[in-house]
């Protein structure tokens, strides 16, 4: 079955640290650049971080450089994303999605998402 | 403040054909393709338009996607009220290194 499955979301306090995974079935991870996009309460989709199907190039939004690090073990079939310092404005659902060259680098596959909330 | 500028809402009754728009600049929708979503309440969000006008298998060819200078639509024909959902229109970002989306447009069926 191919889906992507997030883990890791919970309650946490700001300044503090989180990692979120997703584990990726039913098609070649290893082949496919991987994203994660978030989504705060009640609002809009905002994109967070890529990573090339290697591990060999990775972007990051402005709004978690240098917070948030996107990782990947492709002998895993699991994306991570590692959240530093964080703060009460990173409180949204987080989804793994994948981007597919044949359907024009869209994202054609996403994850049901994890819930992070960042308390005062 | 989205990089690419949707309406916030758009309605129409069944059966009408209702458009929504997405207004980006040269780095974005000027140079690469636009590709639209589709959030049904409480559910992740799902491809619907990639690369300004095509549609993966599955999704109803009442749904369309065009693309001129930095502005896309997306035309929705033969409303139905299980089209009751947010879309949101996306692109690369070649100053910005990264992918921007639009704020979402919040379709209601009259």
């Amino acid at each position: 079955q191919v889906q992507l499955v997030e883990s890791g979301g919970g309650v946490v306090q700001a300044g503090r640290s989180l990692r979120l995974s997703c584990a990726a079935s039913g098609f070649t991870f290893s082949s496919y650049a991987m994203h994660w996009v978030r989504q705060a309460p009640g609002k809009g989709l905002e994109w967070v971080a890529v990573i090339w199907h290697d591990g060999s190039k990775r972007y990051h939004a402005d709004s978690v450089q240098g917070r948030f690090t996107i990782s990947r073990d492709n002998s895993k079939n699991t994306l991570y994303l590692q959240m530093n310092s964080l703060r009460v404005e990173d409180t949204a659902v987080y989804y793994c999605t994948k981007q597919d060259h044949d359907y024009g680098d869209s994202f054609d596959l996403w994850g049901r998402g994890t819930l992070v909330t960042v308390s005062s | 403040q989205s990089v690419l500028t949707q309406p916030p809402s758009a309605s129409g009754t069944p059966g009408q054909r209702v458009t929504i728009s997405c207004s980006g600049s040269s780095s974005n929708i000027g140079s690469k393709p636009v590709n639209w979503y589709q959030q049904l309440p409480g559910t992740a969000p799902k491809l619907l338009i990639y690369s300004n006008n095509q549609r993966p298998s599955g999704v109803p060819d009442r749904f369309s996607g065009s693309k001129s200078g930095t502005s896309a639509s997306l035309a929705i024909s033969g409303l139905q009220s299980d089209d009751e959902a947010d879309y949101y229109c996306a692109a690369w970002d070649d100053s910005l290194n990264g992918w921007v989306f639009g704020g979402g447009t919040k379709l209601t069926v009259l």
